[in-house]
């Protein structure tokens, strides 16, 4: 299967732990993007890299979010200190680059429950 | 800025009837637009984009959307629909190097 993955597929944990996800892109993709999508909403941006640079980050990644690309490769998301409200599912997306905006790949997403 | 509004959030449609999901955007830019689908507990799938080629768009499992600039929308239809149709169908807005910027969803609902 080359499309994009992700692990762990579900993660529960308690409140305060620290919780770590990854994502697999699409090989030869130089772009990844995570969102996260909240029971009955559409997926919301948090953060995106060209290959291992962070180019954007939205608000909603508060500062015990933390995500990286170190080699341009796969990609890890890290909550600190989780909060009730970090319980959703997070989602990784890839892209090539291209004269128009290119086409998003999904992974299965990683549904977080905090208690 | 960008946003999408999804003017339903659930559709209920019989088997073999026409399907109609809405969307109209604002964009600063030429957008491209998308539609994905999301069927429980499964990744999110490409349905069709437009970025500025023909404004009526085929895509995959018979269903097309057509690109209206004076309306700004980008309706999602398909003539007959099926009971695998049943999922959450979301309308997407871009700009080159822009982020998605997701609608709240549909929920499509296909009666036997």
């Amino acid at each position: 299967d080359t499309g994009v993955s992700q692990n762990p597929r579900h993660k529960i944990t308690k409140r305060g732990q620290n919780v770590t996800f990854r994502c697999d892109p699409i090989s030869e993709h130089n772009r990844l993007y995570w969102y996260r999508q909240t029971l009955g909403q559409g997926p919301e941006f948090l953060t995106y890299f060209q290959n291992e640079a962070q180019l954007e980050k939205s608000r909603l990644l508060s500062d015990r979010f933390s995500a990286e690309r170190p080699k341009g490769s796969f990609s890890t998301l890290e909550i600190q200190r989780t909060e009730q409200g970090d319980s959703a599912m997070y989602l990784c997306a890839s892209s090539s680059d291209g004269l128009y905006q290119e086409t998003q790949y999904f992974g299965p997403g990683t549904r977080l429950l905090v208690l | 800025a960008q946003s999408v509004t999804q003017l339903d959030s659930h559709v209920s449609v019989s088997e073999g009837t026409p399907v109609l999901l809405r969307c109209n955007y604002s964009s600063s830019y030429s957008p491209s637009l998308f539609w994905y689908v999301q069927h429980p507990n499964k990744g999110l799938q490409l349905l069709l984009k437009y970025t500025s080629a023909a404004t009526l768009v085929k895509g995959i499992n018979g269903f097309e959307a057509e690109f209206k600039k004076s309306e700004t929308s980008f309706h999602l239809t398909k003539p007959s629909a099926h009971m695998s149709d049943a999922a959450e169908y979301f309308c997407v807005v871009s700009g080159y190097g822009q982020n998605f910027v997701f609608g709240p969803g549909t929920r499509l609902s296909v009666l036997p």
